[in-house]
């Protein structure tokens, strides 16, 4: 079984762009399709990137998603960072499509 | 719109079992996967189980398996999560999701605000 191990928090300004990783443990990260969600306070989670680096309709384009093989990870990329944007995100993936797995989560700060 | 709407969570003891509900509407319920996602207070997202479109298929989470049964109702448009042998370990905020695929693609595409299960003697 694999894990995804994401920094536990960053803190960025706004205008600026933060880079969340999402290292998978064992495996290789492109043998299944990462999603990444967002959470605020009190809120249950919303998408922002499914199947690697794909935005829902309604996501604004400032959110990118992408996978690199050489360091088995995943990363959401936010650029322009907006106050709104502070938030919990985690990655999700899943396993012989019979096990999902979240990373622990990162708590962002737009300050 | 698609809505997923928990219910049935509450304080028990451990030991003791609890039924969770979640009412879908907004969408053709029996096309699609559903899931629990369990959240314990401060802590991160742990999927616990999901349910093929017809039932027919099951999938847990290992530290739910033969605890924890989810089943589904298609004429009512309702998931279930029976949970049995609770912990105090399994206090948590419990969230219905629906899967993008008709079995366990894992991704989920809509969720519901959650149940609060607390679990205390």
């Amino acid at each position: 079984n694999f894990m995804l191990t994401q920094p536990h928090s960053l803190s960025e300004s706004p205008g600026k762009t933060v880079t969340i990783s999402c290292t998978r443990s064992s495996g290789s990260i492109d043998s299944s399709f990462v999603q990444w969600y967002q959470q605020r306070p009190g809120s249950a989670p919303t998408t922002v990137i499914y199947e690697d680096s794909h935005r829902p309709s309604g996501v604004p384009d400032r959110f990118s998603g992408s996978i690199d093989t050489s360091s088995n990870s995943a990363s959401l990329t936010i650029s322009g960072l907006k106050t709104e944007d502070a938030a919990d995100y985690y990655c999700q993936s899943y396993e012989s499509l019979n096990r999902g797995v979240f990373g622990g989560g990162t708590k962002l700060t737009v300050l | 719109q698609v809505q997923l709407v928990e219910s049935g969570g509450g304080v028990v003891q451990p030991g003791e079992s609890l039924r969770l509900s979640c009412a879908a509407s907004g969408f053709t319920f029996s096309d699609y996967g559903m899931h629990w996602v369990r959240q314990a207070p401060g802590k991160g997202l742990e999927w616990v189980a999901v349910a093929w479109y017809d039932g027919s298929i099951e999938y847990y989470a290992d530290s739910m398996k033969g605890r924890f049964s989810i089943s589904r109702d298609n004429s009512k448009n309702t998931l279930y999560l029976q949970m049995n042998s609770l912990t105090v370990d399994d206090t948590a905020v419990y969230y219905c999701a629906r899967d993008n695929a008709s079995g366990s693609y894992f991704y989920f595409d809509y969720w519901g605000r959650g149940t609060l299960v607390t679990v205390s003697s």
